[in-house]
C-alpha cells in the first residue's frame, strides 16, 4: 500500500525564521515520484517540485530546498527566511511509476507571522 | 487558457439536487484528473481521463458520481441526488503526455456545499 504522512498539522513561525515541513512516505514500488504542492487560500494546488526515486540529490530553488532520503523514506521541505506570502497549506504527494494517481498527505498548514 | 479553469467556484445544493461541475484543462493536455478534497484533508483521487477515454474511475464514491470528457478537452463531473457527505472541494487537474511522470496542474476547485 502507498501512504504519505505529514505529521505536522500546523506550524507557526515568525517572518524570517527557517521552517522545515516533514514528509514520510510508504511504497513497495522501486520507481516512484514525490511531489510538493502549495495550496494558498485561493484554493488551487501550485506545483513546487517533483523528485524521482532514483535521484537522491537535494535541490535548492531560491529560499526553498528539499531533502530526499530513501533510507528513511522522507522528503522534507525547508523554507529559509520565511515570508508572510509563504503562508499556505503544503501537501506532499507520491505517485508510482506507470500510474497516474497521486497519493496526498493530509497537509501542513504554515502560518508566517509578520 | 493559461491554467486549469473550473466553474462554478462555489455551489450550494439542496440535498437530493443534481449538480454539474465543469473543468477546462490547459489547452493540449492529454490527461485530466478529478480529485475530491474534504475539509482539512488532502485531495483524494476520483477519476482519470486520457483524451476522451475514462481509464480509471475507481475513486468515484458511488454510482451517483459520473464524469465525462466527450471531446477530449472540457470535462464535467456530475453528482446526482446530492447528499451532505458530498460536501467538499472538487479539484480538476491536467497534465501533458499521458501524465505518467509529469506534474499535474490543478484548478482552483469548486466548493460544493450540500444543505
Amino acid at each position: 500500500a502507498q501512504k504519505v504522512t505529514q505529521a505536522q498539522t500546523e506550524i507557526s513561525v515568525v517572518e524570517k525564521e527557517d521552517v522545515t515541513l516533514d514528509c514520510v512516505y510508504e511504497t513497495r514500488d522501486t520507481t516512484y515520484y514525490l511531489f510538493w504542492y502549495k495550496q494558498p487560500p485561493s484554493g488551487e494546488l501550485v506545483f513546487l517540485i517533483r523528485r524521482n526515486s532514483f535521484d537522491e540529490q537535494n535541490e535548492i530553488s531560491g529560499r526553498y530546498s528539499w531533502n530526499f532520503q530513501k533510507s528513511t523514506s522522507s522528503f522534507n521541505f525547508t523554507i529559509t527566511a520565511s515570508q508572510v506570502v509563504d503562508s499556505a497549506v503544503y501537501f506532499c504527494a507520491l505517485r508510482a511509476s506507470g500510474t497516474y494517481k497521486y497519493i496526498f498527505g493530509t497537509g501542513t498548514r504554515l502560518k508566517v507571522l509578520a | 487558457g493559461a491554467g486549469v479553469s473550473q466553474s462554478p467556484r462555489y455551489k450550494v445544493a439542496k440535498r437530493g439536487q443534481d449538480v454539474a461541475l465543469r473543468c477546462d484543462p490547459i489547452s493540449g493536455h492529454v490527461s485530466l484528473f478529478w480529485y475530491q478534497q474534504a475539509l482539512g484533508q488532502g485531495p483524494e483521487f476520483l477519476t482519470y481521463f486520457q483524451n476522451e477515454a475514462q481509464l480509471d474511475k475507481s475513486g468515484l464514491p458511488s454510482d451517483r458520481f459520473f464524469a465525462e470528457r466527450p471531446e477530449g478537452s472540457v470535462s464535467t463531473l456530475k453528482i446526482q441526488r446530492t447528499q451532505q457527505e458530498d460536501s467538499a472541494v472538487y479539484l480538476c487537474a491536467s497534465s501533458d503526455r499521458g501524465g505518467l511522470t509529469l506534474e499535474a496542474f490543478f484548478g482552483q476547485g469548486t466548493r460544493l456545499t450540500v444543505v
